[in-house]
C-alpha cells in the first residue's frame, strides 16, 4: 500500500491533454515539495518534475506540475504514443518513519 | 552529468544475502546522497534507505531496518546495498539513485537497475 494515492490508469487520444493526480497528507505533500517520474517499459524511472513545478534540463514544456494543499497534479499536453509509460509522484514524509515516499504509479495509455 | 552504473543480475536462494553495487561517475561523489529504491514485479517504487558518503552515515526505511546495509567506498565512488535473509518477496529490480535532499527531496539520476531473483 503506497503512502501517496494515484489513479491506477488514465488514457487519452494523441494530441490531447491528460492530468494525473497524487493525493497525500499534511505530513508529506502538505509540507514538502513534490516530484514526478516517468518510467518507460523496461527502463529506470526518469525525473520529469521537481519542487512541484520545475523541469530538469531537457524535459519539454509538454510536462507541467502543480500542487495545492495535500494534492499534486502532473499535466501532459500534446500526447504522443511515446508518452505511454508509468508515472510516479514522490515527496518526503515527515512522520515518525521519515523518508522519501512514492505513489503507486499511474499507467498512461495513449489511445 | 552524473552516471550511475550498477552490478549485474543475481539469483539467490531464500535465506541468503545479496550485495549490489552502484558506481558513480561525473560530479563529486562525496557531495551528494545515494539512495536505494526497489520495484517488485508489476509494483511501484519503494525507498529502502540511503547514504551521504562524506558523512558515511546511512539511514534506512523502517521496513528494512536490521536486514539492509548501505555503505559507500569514497576511493572508488561506489555505493553498496546488501540485503540479508532474502525471501521470495524480495524478488525485485533494485535501483540506486542520487537523492537531492537539501531542497526539493527528489531523485535526479538513476542507475539502470539490478534484477535480484530469490528462488529455491
Amino acid at each position: 500500500q503506497s503512502v501517496l494515492t494515484q489513479p491506477p490508469s488514465v488514457s487519452a487520444a494523441p494530441g490531447q491533454r491528460v492530468t494525473i493526480s497524487c493525493s497525500g497528507s499534511s505530513s508529506n505533500i502538505g509540507s514538502n515539495y513534490v516530484s514526478w517520474y516517468q518510467q518507460l517499459p523496461g527502463t529506470a524511472p526518469k525525473l520529469l518534475i521537481y519542487e512541484n513545478n520545475k523541469r530538469p534540463s531537457g524535459i519539454p514544456d509538454q510536462f507541467s506540475g502543480s500542487k495545492s494543499g495535500t494534492s499534486a497534479t502532473l499535466g501532459i499536453t500534446g500526447l504522443q504514443t511515446g508518452d505511454e509509460a508509468d508515472y510516479y509522484c514522490g515527496t518526503w514524509d515527515s512522520s515518525l518513519s521519515a523518508g522519501p515516499v512514492f505513489g503507486g504509479g499511474t499507467k498512461l495509455t495513449v489511445l | 552529468q552524473v552516471q550511475l552504473v550498477q552490478s549485474g543480475a543475481e539469483v539467490k536462494k531464500p535465506g541468503s544475502s545479496v550485495k549490489v553495487s552502484c558506481k558513480a561517475s561525473g560530479g563529486t561523489f562525496t557531495s551528494y546522497a545515494i539512495s536505494w529504491v526497489r520495484q517488485a514485479p508489476g509494483q511501484g517504487l519503494e525507498w529502502m534507505g540511503g547514504i551521504f558518503p562524506i558523512l558515511d552515515i546511512p539511514n534506512y526505511a523502517q521496513k528494512f531496518q536490521g536486514r539492509v546495509t548501505i555503505s559507500a567506498d569514497k576511493s572508488t565512488s561506489t555505493a553498496y546495498m546488501e540485503l540479508s535473509s532474502l525471501r521470495s518477496e524480495d524478488t525485485a529490480v533494485y535501483y540506486c539513485a542520487r537523492f537531492i535532499g537539501a531542497t526539493g527531496y527528489y531523485f535526479d539520476y538513476w542507475g539502470q537497475g539490478t534484477l535480484v531473483t530469490v528462488s529455491s
